[in-house]
């Protein structure tokens, strides 16, 4: 079946890293996705992985894939108050439809 | 780049009152979808037209709601009568031909908030 969980609040002070958790199911995603969506906004690309990689880096964002365990994580470094929002994980299962996870409230404390 | 255009923005019914929302996807986009936002949760995908077929709408409430892709351009996603439990953030999203081929980022609307009372 398709799901993807995320766990839902994460807290942290400003400077700190930020580390959300994702697992998904359907292992024929060719991609696996961030969204972050801001409050009262649509949701926005924040990065993409391909599935054959296990590391993608793209300034302070870091993406891990655990393929095998079917485990998906994003690093945020130097977290910003500017970073609050909430981050959907997302997989593409077969067909070009997305997968949305419930998503994962940051809040950055000044 | 024009982004996805969403209207109205907002939208306040009584239940069992009808409302309709409407999407105009980015130029050239293939692909559009309509997904549901209940507050709290992530988007579900209600329905996805290629062009001005319809691709999945195995998730759509078909008894209530209805949506047509007229000329593979504009989209417009109906709800007769709404339910109490129809309130939630409607999203239209469009991505461009060859999607399984690149990197299949979706492109999204900033959504249609609709509260039933």
């Amino acid at each position: 079946g398709e799901d993807v969980e995320q766990s839902l609040f994460l807290s942290v002070r400003e400077g700190d890293s930020s580390v959300i958790n994702c697992t998904y199911t359907d292992s024929s995603s060719t991609y696996l996705y961030w969204y972050k969506q801001e409050p009262g906004a649509g949701l926005q690309l924040l990065t993409y992985i391909f599935s054959n990689m296990d590391m993608k880096q793209d300034q302070r964002l870091t993406v891990l894939l655990n393929k095998k365990d079917k485990h998906l994580s994003l690093r945020i470094a130097d977290t910003q108050t500017g970073d609050s929002a909430i981050y959907f994980c997302a997989e593409s299962p077969l067909g070009g439809k997305l997968i949305f996870g419930q998503g994962t409230e940051l809040s950055v404390k000044p | 780049e024009a982004g996805v255009a969403q209207s109205p923005r907002y939208k306040i019914i009584e239940k069992r009152q009808s409302v309709a929302f409407w999407c105009n996807p980015i130029s050239g986009h293939a692909t559009l979808y309509w997904y549901q936002q209940i507050l709290g949760q992530g988007p579900k995908l209600l329905i996805q037209f290629q062009n001005n077929g319809v691709v999945d709408d195995s998730q759509l409430p078909k008894d209530r709601f209805s949506a047509e892709r007229l000329k593979g351009v504009d989209s417009t996603l109906k709800i007769q009568p709404a339910k109490l439990e129809d309130s939630a953030v409607y999203l239209c999203a469009s991505s461009p031909p060859g999607r399984e081929v690149g990197t299949g980022e979706l492109f999204f609307g900033e959504g249609s908030r609709l509260t039933v009372l």
